[in-house]
């Protein structure tokens, strides 16, 4: 049983550049999530997909996009780059689509992004 | 909007001590109190979870005390060992506060050796 992969690991983007982060999600898992981890910070939820429909977005504005494939894994978007996205981009995925239920969200390692 | 606070932001114990980090939430419709553990460079890793129908969870040396009238949960670490140096984040949900997880701040535990 694999876990969650992210790609790539690093990555060194210009302002106003896009990007494409992608996410393998565990085997069996059918939900994902994104979180933005700003250095020294807890992760911040930026989106969730379940069933490649977005399942609950979190305060970040539209040029942060994503899609969710049938085989389960995902992409994180980000248009016009800012500075301040510079991250560690984070993708969880798990069993069901509530994490009340106890099933946890196992996360990947992230992609560290950074915008210059 | 900083639903969950966590404190202290850096802790260091000795080999053998008690780890105590503190969280307080502010809303009432989170049901699922998980701790996670993170290493340089790796994702966060669940470590122990509580839902807010019992007062306390051990498992190991990791507790989760868990004070509903207070909104008020903390983690102990017994016997804190050198590999536990990691930053631990405490983190909140619920099916009616938006399904996603809401984070702490995160605190720095060092153990010395």
């Amino acid at each position: 049983e694999t876990g969650v992969t992210q790609s790539p690991t690093h990555l060194i983007k210009t302002r106003g550049q896009q990007v494409t982060l992608r996410c393998s999600s565990q085997s069996g898992h059918n939900t994902v999530s994104w979180y933005q981890q700003a250095l020294g910070q807890g992760p911040q939820f930026i989106f969730q997909y379940y069933r490649e429909e977005e399942n609950g977005r979190g305060n970040f504005p539209p040029r942060f996009s994503g899609l969710q494939f049938p085989n389960y894994s995902s992409e994180l978007n980000v248009n016009a780059l800012e500075l301040d996205d510079s991250a560690l981009y984070l993708c969880a995925s798990s069993l069901r689509r509530s994490t009340t239920l106890g099933y946890g969200y196992t996360f990947g390692s992230g992609t560290r992004l950074t915008v210059v | 909007q900083q639903q969950v606070k966590q404190s202290p932001q850096s802790l260091i114990v000795q080999k053998g001590g008690i780890s105590i980090i503190n969280c307080a939430y502010e809303n009432t419709a989170f049901d699922y109190f998980p701790w996670y553990q993170q290493f340089p460079g790796k994702g966060p890793a669940l470590l122990i979870a509580i839902r807010p129908d019992v007062s306390e969870k051990k498992e190991g040396r990791f507790t989760i005390s868990f004070n509903k009238s207070a909104k008020q949960f903390s983690l102990h670490i017994m016997d804190s060992q050198p590999g536990d140096s990691a930053t631990y984040f405490c983190a909140a949900s619920g099916n009616n506060a938006g399904n996603m997880l809401t984070f702490g701040g995160g605190t720095r535990l060092m153990v010395k050796p």
